[in-house]
């Protein structure tokens, strides 16, 4: 049974340029979670959705950042303009039922803005 | 969701026991507590949860004391590949979408 699987793993951009970052989760969950890791700090939330549900964005930027997840193929992490400080370690993460379960973490992609 | 507070480091023997304490004084009825791990930028490692007994897996046991205001995580044999940063986390299954990650704990097993 495959787990939470990102890609890229490793993404670099040009400052202003747009990153698209897929989050596929585990067999039989809907719930997916995006949650980003600024070098040597812990991870913040962004997002929670459902399939063709944004249930929580409260923790997205207002600007430049977008989520979906469709009903057919992965969760879509997108930021358009990308500048220095988006540079981190974008983590999402499954679970089965929904936020009162216990979410499972992919290996992340990481962001190199230049 | 409660606060937890957890030492920033912590030094354990390879092949003794870990004891990774968190406090979480303003837990209230509803909270459980999490512990996750994150070996070395990876994403992070669900190892065990619990609200209020203790609680025992494959890899880890959980101790919440009486009052529920604070937990000890136990590896009960550490190995090298348990160098991690370890994250405590309460939250409401009632209400909470999100874990909160502190800083954690990074835990170095030394040989």
């Amino acid at each position: 049974n495959a787990g939470v699987m990102q890609n890229p793993r490793h993404l670099v951009r040009r400052r202003g340029q747009e990153a698209r970052l897929r989050c596929s989760p585990m067999k039989g969950h809907s719930h997916v979670y995006w949650y980003r890791q600024l070098p040597e700090e812990g991870l913040k939330f962004m997002v929670y959705l459902q399939k063709e549900n944004i249930i929580d964005e409260s923790g997205m930027p207002k600007e430049r950042f977008s989520a979906e997840f469709p009903k057919e193929g992965p969760s879509i992490l997108r930021i358009q303009q990308v500048v220095r400080g988006d540079s981190a370690a974008y983590f999402c993460a499954s679970s089965p039922v929904g936020w009162a379960d216990t979410q499972y973490f992919g290996p992340g992609t990481r962001l190199t803005v230049l | 969701d409660a606060k937890t507070t957890q030492p920033p480091s912590m030094d354990c023997a390879e092949g003794r026991a870990a004891n990774l304490p968190c406090n979480h004084s303003t837990i209230s009825g509803n909270e459980y507590v999490y512990w996750y791990r994150q070996i070395h930028s990876q994403g992070p490692q669900y190892i065990i949860h619990g609200l209020k007994n203790n609680e025992t897996n494959e890899m880890a046991s959980l101790i919440i004391t009486e009052d529920r205001k604070s937990s000890t995580l136990i590896l009960p044999h550490a190995t090298l590949r348990d160098t991690a940063v370890y994250y405590c986390i309460v939250r409401d299954s009632n209400t909470g979408n999100q874990f909160y990650f502190g800083t954690g704990t990074s835990l170095t097993v030394i040989p």
